[in-house]
């Protein structure tokens, strides 16, 4: 079942702005991943952040996430064109023994 | 390191044949490897967890006969589609882990039935 909830479903922006994205799910869980996807290829692990972290930071990418909302953000800084990819969040729940459950994504595009 | 391979790349075979995809961790030995389809334009639904040498898990209302998963070494998967159909027209991904934080994704299969 898909637990994980991304708003908005599409999002587009100019180059240069930043682009946030959030996800809601209804479990516990022992951790939040966030994965990038472009058009008709694989996964790329973008950031995993655990149950008891608040934030987290890779580069341009900075996650947040509330337990107490059960609920994650994806926040991308100075876009960039080649960020222009389906997002996806997926929680490792507790007790799924590793399984991921993804959500229904998000698409970004990114205007040059 | 952590890369995972996928062959095919894509695949067109015909209704009611059987199509084999090949999922390998390429410089690690996985414990568990997933099997995921994802429709156009949807999410990654799982199908099924599988761990070397033991019989893989089944999500609900995936039909364990029909998609065949042999985890015969701690590097290589298979996915058997028996007696495709187009509706099991997708692309296929697998992923791989080695310790229970992260997984590996595949580039995928698509795999078209005619």
């Amino acid at each position: 079942s898909q637990q994980g909830e991304e708003d908005p479903q599409a999002l587009s922006i100019q180059e240069g702005e930043n682009a946030t994205m959030n996800c809601s799910y209804k479990t516990s869980i022992n951790n939040l991943q966030w994965y990038r996807q472009n058009s008709g290829r694989g996964l790329v692990h973008l950031i995993l952040i655990r149950s008891n972290e608040r934030e987290k930071h890779s580069g341009r990418l900075r996650v947040t996430l509330d337990t107490s909302k059960k609920s994650s953000s994806l926040l991308i800084t100075a876009s960039r064109a080649a960020d222009t990819a389906s997002y996806f969040c997926a929680t490792d729940d507790t007790g799924a023994n590793s399984k991921l459950t993804f959500g229904k994504g998000i698409t970004l595009s990114v205007r040059p | 390191g952590a890369v995972v391979s996928q062959h095919p790349s894509w695949v067109i075979c015909k209704s009611g044949t059987s199509v084999k995809i090949e999922c390998r961790s390429l410089d690690f030995q996985a414990t568990t490897m997933f099997w995921y389809r994802q429709f156009p334009k949807q999410s990654l639904m799982l199908m099924a967890t599988s761990n070397e040498g033991s019989k893989a898990t089944y999500e609900q209302g995936v039909e364990k006969d029909k998609f065949l998963i042999n985890h015969a070494s701690l590097t290589l998967s298979t996915l058997t589609v028996t007696s495709a159909h187009p509706e099991d027209s997708s692309f296929y991904i697998c992923s791989a882990t080695k310790d229970r934080y992260e997984q590996y994704f595949g580039p995928g299969t698509r795999l078209t039935v005619t």
